[in-house]
Order: C-alpha cells, then sequence, then structure tokens
C-alpha cells in the first residue's frame, strides 16, 4: 500500500540547472497538489490538479511549471533553479469532493546553492 | 486579503492536561475544515475534518469544534501524551471554481508535551 511516492527524497542543485520532481499516487485520486514548505512559511500550494487534464496555479507559482501526466502521476519542473527555491516539497493527492482528506509524500528536500 | 492564523508558533504542556490549539480565519467562505499531524521530516497526516454544518466532532481523545460566525477552530488533545508532540496544522477546504477545491494551510503549531 504505497500511497503517494515522491522522488528523489533529496536533491542539491546549483543555480541555473533544471530538475524535475516526481510523483506518483496508488489511490485512483483525481486530486493532486503541490506544495513547499518553509520555516515560518508553512505549506504554501504551488500548483494543484483537480482532475486529469486541468493544472491550476497555487499561492506560489512562479518559477514552477507542472504536468498531469496521467491520473496518478503530477510532476513539478524548476527550469533554473534558485537559492529561494531551497525547501521541502510535499506531493499531496485527495479523492474528488471536498470532503476527502489529503495523504501525503514523505517530501523530497532540495537545496540550490 | 485571505488569512489562515494559528495563534501559537509553540505550545508546552504538561502530560494529562489538555492541549488546545487555535485556527482562526478570514476572508474565507470554507466549506471544511481539516486538521493535520505532522512529525519532524515527514509530510503531514489528516486527523480529523468538520464541516461548516457542525460544530463539534470527536475522535478518541480528540475534540474539534468549528465557529463560522467567529471564524475560528478549536483542536483539543485530551489526556495529553508525549507521543501527541508535534506540529498540528490546520487547512481550509475551499471551492476554487470549475468544480476544483483548493486545500490551504496554516502555518502550525509545535506542540510538546512535557513528561
Amino acid at each position: 500500500n504505497a500511497g503517494v511516492t515522491q522522488t528523489p527524497k533529496f536533491q542539491v542543485l546549483k543555480t541555473g540547472q533544471s530538475m524535475t520532481l516526481q510523483c506518483a499516487q496508488d489511490m485512483n485520486h483525481n486530486s493532486m497538489y503541490w506544495y513547499r514548505q518553509d520555516p515560518g512559511m508553512g505549506l504554501r500550494l504551488i500548483y494543484y490538479s483537480a482532475s486529469e487534464g486541468t493544472t491550476d496555479k497555487g499561492e506560489v507559482p512562479n518559477g514552477y511549471n507542472v504536468s498531469r501526466l496521467n491520473k496518478r502521476e503530477f510532476s513539478l519542473r524548476l527550469e533554473s533553479a534558485a537559492p529561494s527555491q531551497t525547501s521541502v516539497y510535499f506531493c499531496a493527492s485527495s479523492a474528488t469532493g471536498e470532503w476527502n482528506e489529503a495523504f501525503f509524500g514523505q517530501g523530497t528536500r532540495l537545496t540550490v546553492v | 486579503s485571505q488569512k489562515i492564523e494559528q495563534n501559537s508558533e509553540a505550545l508546552n504542556i504538561q502530560e494529562g492536561k489538555t492541549a488546545t490549539l487555535t485556527c482562526n480565519y478570514t476572508n474565507y467562505s470554507p466549506a471544511y475544515l481539516q486538521w493535520y499531524r505532522q512529525d519532524p521530516g515527514r509530510g503531514p497526516v489528516f486527523l480529523l475534518l468538520i464541516r461548516e454544518n457542525e460544530k463539534e466532532k470527536r475522535k478518541e481523545r480528540l475534540k474539534v469544534t468549528f465557529d463560522t460566525t467567529l471564524k475560528q477552530s478549536l483542536f483539543h488533545i485530551t489526556a495529553s501524551q508525549p507521543a501527541d508532540s508535534a506540529t498540528y496544522l490546520c487547512a481550509l477546504v475551499a471551492y476554487s471554481g470549475a468544480g476544483s477545491y483548493q486545500l490551504t494551510f496554516g502555518k502550525g503549531t509545535k506542540l510538546s508535551v512535557i513528561p
């Protein structure tokens, strides 16, 4: 029962490098989310996808792109990493309907130097 | 602008006492409010959900209240134990259009239960 799986768990990038954070869920959920978590700032929504084929911006989308590859997978891409993107990134998913709980992955700790 | 505030960054409490955490919001019309627990190095884990037409919800030692007039939720842990030490996050579920919902989190309150 894997739930939400994120890869990688840790990553160090140099400023200007690009990378894609992968997220997959095996619960047949329609909605998927990407958050970043910084000390003192809490969890902030970057992008979300209400269903396969749709994506919407959250609170802090600048510098990121997303792809909802299929129902299971939702990736987050940093095209040109900046030190301000040093953070812990969490992917989450939930079933359709506002009453449903979100299930989170274990997080990706990203450092941009 | 929309805000979710969890009043205390940190709360220390003696084992056996009741811990009460507060979540206030402004400029939201949430359909639901959720509480999560987060342990260091882990993702948040869902604890409880309360609907806008519910005043109170209980689950074992946990109790949540939701007052849409005051725009506030209270989260109680009774008979607290050191194992309850964690960061607790409130989250608002609000309709964002086109059949989708956003889940927006407060910054969390770090609870430490002292033996």
